[in-house]
């Protein structure tokens, strides 16, 4: 069954430090590639997405995710993170294999960031 | 943002207890979605609509049931609610082309099955 992994559910980091958080699908076709974001009480909100093209994605907020096909990996990136950064972090993958291409969540990771 | 929004936000209810979360939009978009999210397990796909004749069930209907009343509306109903029905639950839209499947959310109906 297709699938999204992501590696780490939660994760502390200090404000300045750099941050890097994994996702791994299991498809071997073509792949739309997304990441959301949901901070406290608010819903989802886009943060990048990958469609084609130059592999490395850059989003909003100073956020930017690469798409690596042959790790089947689309890791998501920020030099220096912010208390703001605070907030559960999704991947998301939709894989085209015909019919109706449904957007498959991971678990989700959970970022704090302390002042 | 309230291209997408939903009613209630909260919902507190007791098992056995018929409920309705409605979903309506603004963005014009023929494609409506019901997700429940689970800590730890992501969001999960319940229903989805590409039009208002157009019903299919996600991966774990079981329990649920949907309306499509207007491309704009679109309403889950728990017709006997039990405990591990409780969940957030976001309700989404998206737009053809289908293929890029973004899609957009509300801002989560927060339901307690007592």
């Amino acid at each position: 069954a297709q699938s999204v992994s992501q590696h780490n559910h939660h994760v502390i980091l200090s404000e300045a430090a750099s941050l890097e958080l994994g996702c791994n699908y299991s498809y071997g076709g073509t792949v739309n590639l997304f990441w959301y974001v949901q901070y406290p009480g608010q819903h989802l909100q886009l943060l990048l997405k990958y469609f084609s093209g130059d592999p490395l994605v850059k989003g909003i907020k100073g956020f930017e995710a690469e798409f690596i096909k042959s790790k089947f990996s689309f890791n998501l990136r920020k030099p220096s993170v912010q208390w703001s950064d605070t907030a559960e972090y999704f991947c998301a993958v939709t894989p085209f294999s015909g019919g109706y291409n449904k957007l498959i969540f991971g678990a989700g990771t959970r970022l704090a960031v302390h002042p | 943002d309230a291209d997408v929004t939903q009613t209630p936000r909260n919902r507190i209810t007791k098992t056995g207890k018929r409920i309705m979360l409605e979903c309506s939009q603004t963005k014009g978009h023929d494609r409506m979605y019901w997700y429940r999210q689970d800590p730890g397990l992501g969001l999960r796909l319940i229903y989805y609509s590409f039009d208002v004749k157009d019903i299919n069930k996600g991966e774990i209907s079981d329990g649920y049931s949907v309306s499509r009343q207007a491309q704009a509306k679109f309403s889950l109903s728990l017709e006997s609610a039990i405990p591990n029905q409780t969940a957030l639950y976001f309700c989404a839209t998206s737009d053809l082309p289908s293929d890029y499947n973004e899609q957009f959310f509300g801002p989560g109906t927060r339901l307690t099955v007592l």
